[in-house]
């Protein structure tokens, strides 16, 4: 079954929304959590690593005011991409990671557009 | 510093026909090895990694990859194209399953009947 619960899976907006994405842990206690972004026909970009209880690092280029993230519990954190902008649409994913060695699950991914 | 480099960006293979996927990948550490299969708007689906131990790696769906460490490569292959292979792969690199990926460009695979 899932690991990882990543909602909603799409999303389409007005430009100035801000659009909250959740990306939860189901059967495990998440210490790291990384957020991608992927454009059409690109692969995936790292946007920002979280771990439980602090802040989050980004990842060069990535406006950490544009794009908050909260890593509040360990099983569970959202991107809230603020003040969202067209140029903002793309593929957003989560991936969940209980620690080093321990395996990596992705989330189904949301498909953000901002009209 | 790690990264991926996937030779070509699109792939066409009659069905029935070997798949071969290159994946060639730059680290400073033993690296750990993903291959990746996405269908449209979904997220991605593990196909199989490589961690430690033997390096030919079996995976789901029939593929598998060998890790090369002399020609730091890891090849993804499949006997026989179905149809339903159709997808987009990437490669992807960490320094542990716990870190972050480095993922290559991707490589979309057409099979044609």
């Amino acid at each position: 079954g899932a690991v990882v619960s990543q909602h909603p899976s799409r999303v389409i907006c007005k430009s100035g929304t801000s659009v909250k994405i959740e990306c939860r842990s189901l059967d495990f206690q998440a210490t790291t959590m990384f957020w991608y972004r992927q454009f059409p026909k690109q692969s995936l970009m790292l946007m920002a690593t979280s771990n439980e209880g602090s802040k989050a690092t980004y990842e060069q280029g990535v406006e950490k005011d544009k794009f908050l993230i909260n890593h509040a519990s360990l099983t569970l954190s959202t991107l809230t991409v603020t003040s969202a902008h067209p140029e903002d649409s793309s593929f957003y994913i989560c991936s969940i990671s209980g620690g080093s060695d321990q395996p990596q699950h992705f989330g189904d991914g949301t498909r953000l557009s901002i009209l | 510093a790690q990264s991926v480099t996937q030779l070509g960006s699109h792939v066409s293979v009659s069905e029935g026909a070997l798949v071969l996927l290159r994946c060639n990948y730059s680290s400073s550490v033993p690296p750990y090895l993903f291959w990746y299969v996405q269908y449209p708007n979904q997220g991605l689906q593990l196909l199989l990694k490589y961690t430690t131990g033997a390096t030919l790696v079996k995976g789901i769906n029939g593929f598998e990859a060998e890790f090369k460490k002399s020609e730091t490569s890891f090849h993804l292959t499949k006997p026989s194209a179905h149809m339903s292979d159709a997808a987009e792969y990437f490669c992807a690199v960490s320094e542990g399953t716990g870190n972050q990926f480095y993922f290559g460009t991707g490589t979309s695979l057409t099979v044609i009947p």
